[in-house]
This record gives structure tokens, sequence and C-alpha cells, in this order.
């Protein structure tokens, strides 16, 4: 069974860099498609970022200029690294899987989330 | 980039009753849309890829229809386990959108 579980710092100043990681375990990292979403409170979901085993990745054109994602295949890891934090990036941060249904990659395993909240 | 919009925002029903969720999208999305369920607390539970497709150990009480710009999730006999939010996803064009999701709550 895939799991996914992400780690890292619950409050940040702003201004600051938020730096998250995502264990995957139960499925091999290479091959595959892993991605980052957020939810602010009472909003819908972001798409923030994938990236593939090999290193390729695609940004959200909103958060391009500071977003940054990274793969350690050693160990398993991705990691997302978030610059220049405000109250607007408040938000429960996942971090996920895609499967490849032919068509289209879609996100068939997330993990349980993480509260990032932006504070001083 | 792509708007999804859902409706209704809420939907007041009884267990056994038919649920029927509607997503729309500002642009054609062909068949590249996604439904999935979350609970409070929980991550989100993939239901439907491509619009039509139920994942992997989805009941059969879920499906999904439609293309384009007009898609529906329906539920066709509502379990206890189903009252939720649902919402949907495109993943037609870049960046991949969601909707601002369904509530499906108890009557």
């Amino acid at each position: 069974q895939v799991r996914l579980q992400e780690s890292g710092p619950g409050l940040v100043k702003p201004s600051e860099t938020l730096s998250l990681t995502c264990s995957v375990s139960g499925d091999s990292i290479y091959n595959n498609y892993w991605g980052w979403f957020r939810q602010p409170p009472g909003k819908k979901l972001e798409w923030i970022g994938w990236i593939y085993s090999s290193g390729d990745v695609n940004y959200n054109p909103s958060l391009k200029s500071r977003v940054t994602i990274s793969v350690d295949t050693s160990k398993d890891q991705y990691s997302l690294k978030l610059t220049s934090m405000s109250a607007a990036d408040t938000a429960v941060y996942y971090c996920a899987r895609y499967f490849n249904a032919r068509s289209r990659h879609y996100v068939d395993v997330w993990g349980n989330g993480t509260t990032v909240s932006v504070s001083s | 980039e792509v708007v999804l919009t859902q409706s209704p925002a809420t939907l007041s029903l009884s267990p056994g009753e038919r649920a029927t969720l509607s997503c729309r999208a500002s642009q054609s999305v062909a068949n590249h849309l996604a439904w999935y369920q979350q609970k409070p607390g929980q991550a989100p539970r993939l239901l439907i890829y491509d619009a039509s497709n139920r994942a992997t150990g989805i009941p059969a009480r879920f499906s999904g229809s439609g293309s384009g710009t007009d898609f529906t999730l329906t539920i066709s006999s509502l379990e206890p386990e189903d009252f939720a939010v649902y919402f949907c996803q495109q993943r037609n064009t870049a960046p991949e959108t969601f909707g601002q999701g369904t509530k499906v709550e108890v009557k």
C-alpha cells in the first residue's frame, strides 16, 4: 500500500521560506510523477507543481517565481520550497502521487496533509 | 486558467436517495476531468477519472458522465459514508485546477 507523509514546520514567519518533505513508502519513487497541492482555509484546492523522478518539474504559473520542487531518489523523498511566505500562503499542504491513466495522469494517492500557518 | 464551477454548493439528502452533482468548465476540458471525495480532516479520495472511469475500489453506485464543459457525478443511492465534500479537477489544460466543491449533507 502506497503511503505518503508530509513533514515540516507548522509555523513560518512572514518573508521566510517554507520547506516541506514528502516521504514515499510502498512504491518506487522512480518512473512516477509526484505533486504538491495546498488548500487555504475555506478555499478550493490549488496545484503547486509536480516533479518526475528524473527531476523534470512543472509549476503553477501563479507560484512559479517562488517555488522549487526537488527529488531525492536515494531517500524516496521529494521536497517543496516556497519562498517569501505571507499570510496568503497559510494552508493545508498535501503531497500526492499521480498515476498514469494513459490519457492523462491523475492523483490517486494523497498524503494526510500538513497545516502551515504564516504568522510572526 | 480553466475555472471549474460546481453546483449546488450544498446538497441536503437522505440515505438511499440519489445525488446529482454538477461541474461546469469555463472552456472545454475534453474528458480530462476527475472527481474526488473529501471528508473532514482526511485527504481527498479519487472516485472518477477521465470523466467516467471509476478508480480502483470505488463502488458502482458512483458514476461520472459528461465531456467538454459539462460534467456530472451521480451517487445512485447514498450510503451513510457518502456524506462528504466532492470536488472536480481538470487535467486538460495547465495549470490543473479544481472546483470549489459540493457538500453532500444529511437532510
